[in-house]
Order: structure tokens, then C-alpha cells, then sequence
């Protein structure tokens, strides 16, 4: 069964950087997967494309900031120089086909 | 890429709601999309899925035989018909385009639908 694993929350200082984990279940560490961010009380907002080479692909707009690499089963997605408006949840998305696809549950980032 | 969601709204249990999506600055017709939701408090859930031809489609369990997906290219919007609705579909629902490489690539606004007597 194809399963993102996140944890819930991370935290990290203003202007360091923060690296999240999205870890994709046995058998799928092949697969790519997509970051979106939410911040609070707004719609999510495609952040990147990611293979599983660590190649990625970002959405219109999204500042150098944001970085996406790739270990194994592994996903990460890199914040650098932390700013406010970064406080959000980040959500990982794989897919078995184009139409079928998954969630991780989110890790709420909280920057101090 | 603009996608605008209509619809939502407060129904009992039991109720129906039929979900719209419009879509501009893309041929909806060479994509699939897809319905997201997210429950008060809670993550993001895949509801369901359909190719750019229509001709193919996916609902997530627990809407399955409930739920209908299906679009109007001609239209450029996608549509969500929701039938049998319990309290536990109350959420947010977000109209969402995927890219060529499968993954979602952007998303609407949301429209809440409310199920509550």
C-alpha cells in the first residue's frame, strides 16, 4: 500500500533553515512526489515536483528559499533563511496513477 | 491558471450537493484533475479522480458509490455530485489541476460544505 509518512510538527529559528521528511512506504521508494504548502487559514500552494534522483521541478513563484533532495525512500524539502510568512503546514504527494493520488498527513512548521 | 470553485454550502444528512469548478488560462480538456477536502482541523484527502478525456476515474473509499466526478470539456469545469452526505464529509473542498507528471500543480480556492441538521 502506497503510504506517506510525516512528522506532525517541526519548529526552527527566524532566518535558519529547516529540512522536513516525507518517507514513502516499502516499494515505493522509486516514486516521485509533489510539496505544497498551507498557511494558516488559506488554500494550499504547489511548492515543487520532486524525483526520486533529487532532480525538481518548483511551482510559478516559489523563491530560491525553497529546495527539494531525495535519500533512498526518503523526500525532503529544505527552507532556507526562515521568514515568517514560512509558518505553514507542508504537505507531501505521491500518486499511484495521475488520478489516484496520496497524502501524507503534514508537518505543521513553527518558526520561532 | 485560475480554478473557482461553486457550490458548497450548508445540507442535512442524507442531503446532495453538486460541486462546480471552473477553470481559465487552461484546456481543461488536457488534464486530469482532481477533488481534495480537508476536514476542520484535519489534513489533506484525496476524494477522487478523472482523466482529461473523462473516460477514466478513481474515488478514495469512502465516498465511493456516493460521489460522481465527471467534467464538461466543452465548459472547461469539472463537477463533484455528492449524494448520501454524512456529517463526517463536512469539509473544504479544493478543485485541483495534475500536472503532466502526475502530481497536483494547482489548486483552487476551496468551497466548504457544511452537513449538519
Amino acid at each position: 500500500q502506497l503510504v506517506l509518512t510525516q512528522s506532525p510538527s517541526a519548529s526552527a529559528s527566524l532566518g535558519a533553515s529547516v529540512k522536513l521528511t516525507c518517507t514513502l512506504s516499502s516499494g515505493h521508494s522509486s516514486y516521485a512526489i509533489a510539496w505544497h504548502q498551507q498557511q494558516p487559514e488559506k488554500g494550499p500552494r504547489y511548492l515543487m515536483k520532486l524525483n526520486s534522483d533529487g532532480s525538481h521541478s518548483k511551482g510559478d513563484g516559489i523563491p530560491d528559499r525553497f529546495s527539494g533532495s531525495s535519500s533512498g525512500a526518503e523526500r525532503y524539502l529544505t527552507i532556507s533563511s526562515l521568514q515568517s510568512e514560512d509558518e505553514a503546514d507542508y504537505y507531501c504527494q505521491t500518486w499511484g496513477t495521475d488520478i489516484q493520488g496520496v497524502f501524507g498527513g503534514g508537518t505543521k512548521l513553527t518558526v520561532l | 491558471v485560475q480554478l473557482l470553485e461553486s457550490g458548497g454550502g450548508l445540507v442535512q444528512p442524507g442531503g446532495s450537493l453538486r460541486l462546480s469548478c471552473v477553470a481559465s488560462g487552461i484546456t481543461l480538456s488536457n488534464y486530469a484533475m482532481s477533488w481534495v477536502r480537508q476536514a476542520p482541523g484535519k489534513g489533506l484527502e484525496w476524494v477522487s479522480g478523472i482523466s482529461g478525456s473523462g473516460g477514466s476515474t478513481y474515488y478514495a473509499d469512502s465516498v465511493r458509490g456516493r460521489f460522481t466526478i465527471s467534467r464538461d470539456n466543452s465548459k472547461n469545469t469539472l463537477f463533484l455530485q455528492m449524494n448520501s452526505l454524512r456529517a463526517e464529509d463536512t469539509a473544504v473542498y479544493y478543485c485541483a489541476k495534475i500536472g503532466d507528471g502526475g502530481n497536483v500543480d494547482y489548486w483552487g480556492q476551496g468551497t466548504l460544505v457544511t452537513v449538519s441538521s
